[in-house]
C-alpha cells in the first residue's frame, strides 16, 4: 500500500524557516517524481514544487521561488521542502503528492502556520 | 501561467441527479487535464486523468470529457458520498495549475 506521511509543520514567525519531510513507503520511491502542493485555510489547491526521480529536474511556483528548496533522499525514501523567509501567506496545509503531473497519491498533509 | 476557471462555483443538487462541472483553460492544455475530489479534512483524490481516463478504483458514474480549453466532469447519478469540492488541474505547462474549485452541495 502506498503511503506518504508528512511531518515538520508547526508555528513559525514571519521571516523564519521550517523544513518539511515526507516519508514514502509501499512503492519504489526512487522511480517516481514528487511534488509539494499547499492549501491555505478555506482556500483551493496551489502547486508549490516538483522534483524528478533523480533530482535532475526541479520546478517551483513563482510565489515560492528563491525562498523554498525541494530535495529528496532516495536512500531514505524521503522528500523534503526547506522553507525560508516565511510569510503570512505561506500559512497552509502542505501535501506531498506522487507523480509527474498526474498526482495519484497524496499524504494527509502537515499544517504550517506563519504568525507573530 | 495557464489559468483554469471552474464553473459553477457552487452546484446544489439532490442524490440521484446528474452533475456537470466545467473547467476552462486560458490556453490549450491538449488533453493534459485531471480532476480531483476533496472532502473536508481529507487530502484530494485523483478521479480522472488526461481528460477522460478514470483513476484506479473510481466508479463508472464519474466521467470526463473535453480537449484543448474546455473540459467537463460528469457524475451520472449522485451518491451521498459524492458531495465534495472538485478541482481541475493541468499538466501541459509548468507551473502546473489548479482551478479554484467547484463545491457540490446537497440541495
Amino acid at each position: 500500500e502506498v503511503q506518504l506521511v508528512e511531518s515538520g509543520g508547526g508555528l513559525v514567525q514571519p521571516g523564519g524557516s521550517l523544513r518539511l519531510s515526507c516519508a514514502a513507503s509501499g512503492f519504489t520511491f526512487s522511480s517516481y517524481s514528487m511534488n509539494w502542493v499547499r492549501q491555505a485555510p478555506g482556500k483551493g489547491l496551489e502547486w508549490v514544487s516538483y522534483i524528478s526521480s533523480s533530482s535532475s529536474t526541479i520546478y517551483y511556483a513563482d510565489s515560492v521561488k528563491g525562498r523554498f528548496t525541494i530535495s529528496r533522499d532516495n536512500a531514505k525514501n524521503s522528500l523534503y521542502l526547506q522553507m525560508n523567509s516565511l510569510r503570512d501567506e505561506d500559512t497552509a496545509v502542505y501535501y506531498c503528492a506522487r507523480g509527474s503531473g498526474i498526482l495519484g497519491y497524496w499524504g494527509q498533509g502537515t499544517l504550517v502556520t506563519v504568525s507573530s | 501561467e495557464i489559468v483554469l476557471t471552474q464553473s459553477p462555483a457552487t452546484l446544489s443538487l439532490s442524490p440521484g441527479e446528474r452533475a456537470t462541472l466545467s473547467c476552462r483553460a486560458s490556453q490549450s492544455v491538449s488533453s493534459y487535464l485531471a480532476w480531483y475530489q476533496q472532502k473536508p479534512g481529507q487530502a484530494p483524490r485523483l478521479l480522472i486523468y488526461d481528460a477522460s481516463n478514470r483513476a484506479t478504483g473510481i466508479p463508472a458514474r464519474f466521467s470526463g470529457s473535453g480537449s484543448g480549453t474546455d473540459f467537463t466532469l460528469t457524475i451520472s447519478s449522485l451518491e451521498p458520498e459524492d458531495f465534495a469540492v472538485y478541482y481541475c488541474q493541468q499538466r501541459s505547462n509548468w507551473p502546473n495549475t489548479f482551478g479554484q474549485g467547484t463545491k457540490l452541495e446537497i440541495k
